[in-house]
């Protein structure tokens, strides 16, 4: 089955300050990696997506590596404000027989003004 | 508005009560998933379906029913409330598997006494 995990609990910057977010994965026939921010008393927000092919992608200040080779993949935030303060996770799908969406157990991010 | 509508916000049972956590979605999407979140954790797949009429189970879905008759409604039936499902409950909602991840509701928080 699919072990999604998370590297860092907690992560704390200075406001302006970029954060970096990593999740490995374990099976390596998924194709879809998507990231969510979900906000105290809310439900996850989509971010950003990437698909296997690709290895990088940019979005409004945040950005998506994907690494096949070590299964892993970050979110990287740029000049980091205080509302991205929220807890962060990595959802990937699985391979084309499979229709579930396996999400990491989360980083929350906090930001020091 | 469109999106994912959520019934009830908030919820106490006791042990052994039955009860529907209703899901509604208005943009037409075929995908649909409960999940539900644990303190501290990431969000866990209960049951989803493809489809109206078509339903299947996630990785935890012991003690939970779902139905699909229509595309709009995705309800999550709990047969016998235990302890053990104290949690809050997420739906969401795609087009497809890789159209932007899923749309999620704001969530049902369940309290099992």
């Amino acid at each position: 089955g699919e072990n999604v995990g998370l590297h860092l609990p907690t992560l704390s910057v200075q406001e302006g300050d970029n954060s970096i977010i990593n999740c490995a994965y374990s099976n390596s026939a998924s194709d879809y990696f998507i990231w969510y921010k979900q906000e105290s008393g809310k439900g996850p927000q989509f971010i950003i997506d990437i698909r296997s092919n690709m290895d990088k992608r940019q979005g409004q200040r945040v950005t998506v590596l994907l690494n096949k080779t070590v299964k892993h993949l970050s979110l990287q935030i740029a000049a980091t404000q205080p509302g991205d303060s929220a807890v962060y996770f990595c959802a990937v799908w699985g391979d084309n027989a499979g229709n579930m969406l396996t999400f990491g157990g989360g980083t929350r991010l906090m930001v020091k003004p | 508005n469109a999106g994912v509508t959520q019934t009830p916000k908030f919820q106490v049972l006791k042990t052994g009560q039955s009860m529907t956590l209703q899901c509604a979605q208005d943009m037409n999407h075929e995908y649909m998933s409960w999940y539900r979140q644990d303190p501290g954790m990431g969000l866990r797949l209960i049951h989803y379906s493809v489809g109206a009429g078509i339903t299947d189970q996630g990785e935890v879905p012991n003690g939970y029913n779902v139905s699909r008759s229509t595309t709009e409604d995705f309800p999550l039936r709990l047969l016998s409330a235990a302890p053990s499902q104290t949690s809050v409950y997420f739906c969401a909602s795609s087009y497809d598997r890789e159209q932007y991840g899923y749309t999620f509701g704001s969530g049902t928080r369940l309290t099992v006494v």
